[in-house]
């Protein structure tokens, strides 16, 4: 059973287009981020959620827009994509709303290509 | 602002061998750090956290230290086997900043059989 499951797992799209990546765990964490993986293999954290509200919004362009329709689900919606957007994004959860004493749980990740 | 650095950026050995993975933080007031392994084209699995209250810890052939006063840490592997072949990261939150987790670069990891 897959913890943290994040789809599609390759998505590869047109620049301008709107895409969203779907993630979902089954840990019954209360926390759940999006992390972005770019070329220089540098992990970034974007968002996160705790129980459905926002927590951290980590000076992302508004094109991105988390959405958590509950505590087991956060979805990431890009509008308008750019070349720059191309990376891996990282869906991850946690137990408590601070990282700080809970092992964080990733899924596999989706390869984001805009061209 | 938090940067974190991984020394080396890629190490190969053979099997068998024990190694060290360091890493360090421009703000060494850590309160937390965790090492994470990520294999190709996956997520990243942790493996070792230490906590604020903790210096190291240890899983198996992994044994993971902190020292506080200067910001640094290692990931020791005993006996390293050709299965542990990865980039390892590590990733830290800083002492009275931000709850976020700030990330290395990573060390690409290649145990050859």
């Amino acid at each position: 059973d897959t913890a943290v499951s994040q789809t599609p797992k390759y998505l590869v799209t047109q620049m301008g287009n709107d895409k969203s990546i779907k993630c979902e765990q089954n840990l019954g964490h209360d926390t759940m981020y999006w992390y972005k993986q770019d070329s220089k293999k540098f992990l970034k954290i974007m968002f996160s959620y705790n129980n459905k509200e926002l927590i951290i919004n980590e000076t992302v362009p508004n094109r991105f827009s988390p959405k958590s329709p509950d505590k087991a689900h956060l979805n990431l919606h890009i509008n308008s994509l750019e070349l720059g957007d191309s990376a891996v994004y990282f869906c991850a959860s946690s137990q408590w709303d601070r990282v700080t004493n809970e092992k964080l749980f990733f899924g596999s990740g989706t390869q984001l290509s805009v061209l | 602002k938090q940067e974190v650095t991984q020394i080396p950026a890629a190490l190969s050995v053979p099997e068998g061998e024990n190694l060290v993975l360091n890493c360090s933080f421009t703000d060494s007031a850590i309160y937390n750090l965790q090492w994470f392994r990520q294999d190709p084209g996956k997520g990243l699995t942790s493996l070792l956290l230490i906590q604020s209250s903790q210096r190291e810890q240890t899983s198996g052939r992994l044994n993971a230290s902190l020292d506080k006063s200067s910001g640094r840490s290692t990931l020791y592997i005993a006996a390293s086997q050709p299965g542990d072949s990865a980039t390892y990261l590590c990733a830290g939150i800083t002492q009275g900043g931000s709850e976020k987790l700030v990330f290395g670069k990573g060390t690409k990891l290649t145990v050859n059989p």
